[in-house]
């Protein structure tokens, strides 16, 4: 079956930690993204790559850094310049159908700094 | 600016009540309006979209949503609300500044179906 897939599922980090969260899809898509969800804010982007080796900072992307050498992969680092990192990541793709069925996510990485 | 808006942080209805969940949008041009949903520690599910045509729109799970222009609303709705239909629904709109398919998403909307 073609999807997203986001690991690990729970992931904790101690102060000072540099972390990376996995995102690979199978479904052909272009486009990629990572988005941080708080409680009562809703889906802030961090990055997002429309293409194999380039990518854009999204409205949150301090503290953060990514790659995308593979079509099929897009990897988010929380380092430690970002101070408040504790919530839970969600990645997206999306494709050629990206209008008639918008954004295809991942599960999630819910991080915890410890 | 672009932006989209959900006024309810909490929507509570009773089961088999018909239920709402709102959304406004500001855009430069034609909107494209999604809603998803999202249950507990779990990506987003598509559920149904507009982007031109019938006002009214029929997605999954026997939700509908209302394209409205002169409001610039497109309001979630259901005839009879389940249990099953508790989640966090999030209203989302293409950014048309971006020149990309980038979408932004509401705060979203935590509706809770009571038994």
């Amino acid at each position: 079956d073609g999807g997203i897939t986001q690991s690990p599922k729970y992931l904790f980090r101690k102060e000072g930690q540099n972390v990376t969260l996995s995102c690979e899809q199978n479904l052909n898509h272009d486009a990629m993204y990572w988005y941080r969800q708080d409680p009562g804010q809703g889906l802030r982007l961090i990055y997002y790559s429309q293409i194999v080796n380039d990518f854009q900072k999204g409205d949150i992307a301090e503290g953060y850094s990514v790659s995308r050498e593979k079509k099929e992969s897009f990897p988010l680092t929380v380092t430690s310049a970002q101070k408040n990192p504790t919530a839970f990541y969600l990645c997206a793709s999306s494709g050629m159908t990206v209008l008639l069925y918008g954004y295809t996510f991942g599960s999630g990485t819910r991080l915890t700094v410890v | 600016a672009q932006s989209v808006a959900q006024p309810e942080d909490q929507v509570n209805v009773a089961e088999g009540n018909p239920l709402t969940v709102k959304c406004t949008y500001s855009v430069s041009g034609n909107p494209y309006l999604f809603w998803y949903v999202q249950y507990p520690n779990r990506g987003l599910q598509f559920l149904l979209k507009y982007i031109t045509g019938d006002n009214l729109v029929k997605g999954s799970y026997g939700f509908e949503a209302e394209f409205n222009k002169s409001q610039t609303s497109f309001h979630l709705k259901k005839p009879s609300a389940l249990v099953s239909d508790s989640a966090l629904y999030f209203c989302a709109v293409r950014d048309f500044t971006s020149g990309t398919y980038k979408y932004i998403f509401g705060t979203g909307t935590r509706l809770k179906v009571l038994a």
